[in-house]
């Protein structure tokens, strides 16, 4: 089993809608939860950081994290053709031998088509 | 600036070549990482550099090796590369070695 599990999809949405992306974890000891945007053949941009269990927002983004439910999500409003690309998340430990070391999901494809 | 640049953008080498990588950063960032990331998966961590000091090394080939000049400054060594050694090179950096990390654009390595 891996650590992270992310659906890979493709997941193909209309412009407009509500996206919503997930991932589970088996690993209590992570604190940091990011999510990252990933075009092609470009590196992976940083879209969301969370510490620990609660919600974000950002304009049109918002992370949730259930530590509880070992559970997070990155809701897009209001998608845009320009949101198509894999999104990636992201998690990792503060101290212990695997300090600095990012443990990453599949990446979820998002199309969103106009 | 909040940004992680890398040079050369694209490069091919043959496999009795020596070349390297750059990764620049002006954040601050105490923290420096290489990642290596093939087609359709998500980017492996090769190095982890904190405070200039080489902390993590996740069993990567000795025909990588990493250089840390500066707290600014990483490098990635290559020297006789296989095919399977194509792939997009990451550099990132962090504030710390614990939360996020900012990447930057890849460079793109064919060997030949």
């Amino acid at each position: 089993q891996k650590e992270v599990e992310q659906d890979p999809g493709p997941l193909s949405v209309p412009e407009g809608a509500i996206v919503s992306l997930n991932c589970t974890y088996s690993n209590s000891a992570f604190q940091y939860f990011m999510w990252y945007r990933q075009y092609s053949r470009k590196g992976p941009e940083l879209l969301m950081y969370t510490y620990s269990s609660g919600n974000k927002e950002d304009g049109r983004f918002t992370a949730q994290v259930d530590k509880s439910s070992k559970y997070i999500s990155l809701f897009i409003r209001d998608s845009q053709p320009s949101d198509s690309a894999t999104y990636l998340c992201a998690m990792s430990r503060s101290g212990g031998t695997s300090y600095g070391k990012l443990t990453f999901g599949q990446g979820t494809i998002l199309t969103v088509h106009p | 600036d909040t940004e992680v640049t890398q040079t050369p953008k694209h490069l091919v080498m043959g496999m009795t070549n020596k070349k390297s990588l750059k990764c620049e950063q002006h954040m601050g960032h105490r923290a420096m990482y290489w990642y290596k990331q093939k087609a359709k998966k998500p980017p492996e961590l090769m190095f982890v550099y904190s405070y200039e000091k080489l902390s993590i090394n996740e069993s990567v080939p000795s025909r990588f090796s990493p250089e840390c000049p500066n707290s600014s400054l990483l490098n990635l060594h290559l020297h006789a590369l296989q095919p399977e050694d194509s792939a997009l090179y990451l550099c990132a950096s962090s504030p710390l070695a614990s939360g996020a990390q900012y990447f930057g654009p890849g460079t793109r390595l064919t060997v030949l």
